[in-house]
């Protein structure tokens, strides 16, 4: 089945610094990737939604400035932090659509884990 | 605006028993598909089933059902003969226009041996 592999699997990064997380479709085309952030215990709430070739469409509230994401390729998509600061910590995850199954083409990442100090 | 509501923020079975856990949704829209996910402590999102609204028939995978009511925007999950493996937050999403998908708050299941 589909594979979308999603490095690193955790990071941990100093206040100001930026940390690129990648989103990489192992078997298939993606031409619309999605990114999402989830606090402990709660929902995972769509940042973006990132299409090969054009700019990611950002959701209400979220700064395309400072996630800032990139989608140069048909099978990579990532998600950069910049200037993180310790609010910017929690668990992102990507999700990539494949069209070749249907609806129900969507396949996540194992998520990333980033600690900002 | 277009939301998904999960009313049981925890919910507990027996093993071998069944539970149904609740999803309502809320959209003007006539085509769209539903899901519910498995999120086991890995955090991994794992599809547990999925439903076309246009389908009448309910979805079912192995031990795994959905109760769809399209009038009452119900999408209910039905796991039949739990298992301790069954313990997890289940979320409930629906997909709008082949779109992005939307996610509910989510139930922690916990099955006791």
């Amino acid at each position: 089945g589909a594979v979308v592999s999603q490095h690193p699997s955790r990071v941990i990064c100093k206040s100001g610094t930026s940390v690129k997380i990648e989103c990489r479709s192992l078997d298939f085309q993606a031409t619309t990737m999605f990114w999402y952030r989830q606090f402990p215990k709660k929902s995972l709430m769509l940042m973006a939604t990132s299409n090969e070739g054009s700019k990611a469409t950002y959701e209400q509230g979220v700064e395309k400035d400072k996630f800032l994401i990139n989608h140069a390729s048909l099978t990579l998509s990532t998600l950069t932090v910049t200037s993180a600061h310790p609010e910017d910590s929690s668990f992102y995850i990507c999700s990539a659509r494949d069209w070749g199954q249907g609806i129900g083409g969507y396949t996540f990442g194992s998520g990333t884990r980033l600690t900002v100090v | 605006a277009q939301t998904v509501t999960q009313s049981q923020p925890e919910m507990s079975v027996q093993e071998a028993e069944t539970v149904t856990l609740s999803c309502t949704y809320d959209t003007s829209e006539s085509d769209y598909y539903l899901f519910w996910y498995k999120q086991p402590p890995s955090r991994q999102m794992i599809l547990v089933i999925r439903q076309e609204a246009y389908k009448q028939q309910n979805a079912t995978e192995n031990r795994f059902s959905v109760n769809f009511q399209k009038a009452a925007k119900s999408f209910s999950l039905k796991i039949s003969d739990s298992q301790l493996g069954d313990a997890a937050m289940y979320f409930c999403a629906y997909v709008l226009n082949n779109n992005d998908m939307r996610f509910g708050a989510g139930t922690r299941l916990t099955v006791k041996p």
